[in-house]
């Protein structure tokens, strides 16, 4: 069970826009910022968005990050092929002595 | 450029220690800000975060493995070790090292991975 909450899936069609929730609560999300990395099938992950809504260099802006409150989201536009892959967010977790906590993974089709 | 390799045994038995060595390059850990984490993800499954090392040797584990585990650094090799007691085959996943930088969050470069698998 993971400490944040996403949806297992999510699906699009090319071009089209979809979004990814990630619902944590007061000790991560609601104090912390938010990353979100890309998986590829049989590939490390990639950092997408870091800082609730920042890109590395490198990274398309079709892919777009925002956090409110508890919650957070990652849209991403003109969906294409290649953006077929699992999704993850992370967040700091001030309770004990802290920690990073991922959410459970979106994977992410494009029909 | 920036890489990182990760190293270790394949297959460890139930009961025994993992340790795994994160070699890196293009970046140093006595740089102010730097930092090292660990990050398993079990076949088939979502990641987890193991642990953290920073530039000043501060060190941070997840909650629930933290009496299992133990990072360290050796700034002069480009190394971070991560050692991990007690295993079990629940413990069979892709283990990665990565870079962060502390101020800003998130891992920006990522090891390829080693499949640690526990069986007897």
């Amino acid at each position: 069970q993971s400490v944040l909450t996403q949806p297992p899936s999510a699906s699009g069609t090319p071009g089209q826009r979809v979004t990814i929730s990630c619902s944590g609560s007061s000790s991560n999300i609601g104090s912390n910022t938010v990353n979100w990395y890309q998986q590829l099938p049989g590939t490390a992950p990639k950092l997408l968005i870091y800082s609730n809504n920042q890109r590395p260099s490198g990274v398309p802006d079709r892919f777009s990050g925002s956090k409110s409150g508890t919650s957070a989201s990652l849209a991403i536009s003109g969906l294409q092929s290649e953006d077929e892959a699992d999704y993850y967010c992370a967040a700091w977790d001030d309770s004990l002595n802290g920690s990073w906590v991922f959410g459970g993974g979106t994977k992410l089709t494009v029909l | 450029q920036v890489t990182l390799r990760e190293s270790g045994p394949a297959l460890v038995k139930p009961t025994q220690t993992l340790t795994l060595t994160c070699t890196f390059s293009g970046f140093s850990l006595s740089t102010s800000g730097m930092c090292v984490s660990w990050i398993r993800q079990p076949p088939g499954k979502a990641l987890e975060w193991l642990a953290r090392i920073d530039w000043d040797d501060d060190k941070y584990y997840s909650t629930s493995l933290k009496t299992r585990l133990t990072i360290s650094k050796d700034t002069s090799k480009n190394q971070v070790v991560l050692t991990m007691t007690n295993m079990d085959p629940v413990d069979t996943a892709t283990y990665y090292c990565a870079r962060c930088i502390a101020a800003a969050g998130g891992e920006d470069y990522w090891g390829q991975g080693t499949l640690v698998t526990v069986s007897s």
